[in-house]
């Protein structure tokens, strides 16, 4: 059974502040590295996404950090906002073979921004 | 969520009657998904297809049943419903192998079982 590991389960920050999720994964065959977005009542949205032959990805305030050796990587948000308020989810998949268009998802981290 | 539509959006069902659910895509898209979302357990994947009439099971498929006739319509059966099932199911799509573009989901059907 593939892992993804994924902390913390909540997260409750100020407007500016810049909270920090993390994810740690078990199978280096891993080679997709995803993050999504879900607001209540929605389903989740990709965010941005890193392959591991780099170490950091940033998209506007959104930033993936990679640490291939560690195994672990963990978005962060820049200058946040009581929009960014959601439900953010990692996930991992293989890039080849049986099951390699399946994606692990982390259990999730409910992140408040509060203004 | 564009392309993609699930249905119902809520049912409220009693244990131990058939429910199938509905996703739809105009994107052409190979490959399906069907997640069920809980509290504390995040997104589980319940079974995907990878082509009309090819599937497998995934992650937590007991109980549950799929099939894909034609490329845009993956449906989503629970044979005789029980509480436990009571749930929020996501239907997702992805054009490539490994969702190297990311997966697009469907904004849900929540399913009450009583």
């Amino acid at each position: 059974q593939q892992q993804v590991k994924q902390s913390p389960q909540s997260l409750i920050v100020q407007k500016g502040g810049i909270p920090i999720i993390n994810c740690a994964y078990e199978n280096t065959a891993f080679d997709y590295f995803p993050w999504y977005q879900q607001f209540p009542g929605k389903g989740p949205a990709l965010l941005i996404a890193i392959r591991p032959d780099v170490s950091e990805k940033k998209e506007g305030r959104f930033t993936i950090s990679f640490n291939k050796s560690a195994k672990q990587f963990s978005l962060h948000i820049m200058d946040s906002q009581p929009g960014d308020s959601a439900t953010y989810f990692c996930a991992a998949s293989l890039g080849s073979g049986a099951g390699s268009y399946q994606l692990t998802f982390g259990k999730g981290t409910k992140l408040s921004v509060i203004p | 969520d564009a392309g993609i539509t699930q249905s119902p959006r809520h049912k409220v069902t009693e244990t131990g009657t058939p429910v199938t659910l509905r996703c739809h895509q105009t994107e052409n898209h190979r490959y399906m998904y069907w997640y069920r979302q809980d509290p504390g357990h995040g997104l589980r994947l319940i079974h995907y297809s990878y082509g009309v009439k090819d599937t497998d099971k995934g992650e937590v498929s007991d109980g549950y049943s799929v099939s894909r006739s034609k490329t845009e319509d993956f449906l989503l059966t629970l044979e005789s419903a029980t509480s436990s099932q009571t749930s929020v199911y996501f239907c997702a799509i992805s054009a490539q192998y490994s969702g190297g573009d990311g997966y697009t989901f469907g904004s849900g059907t929540r399913l009450t079982v009583v």
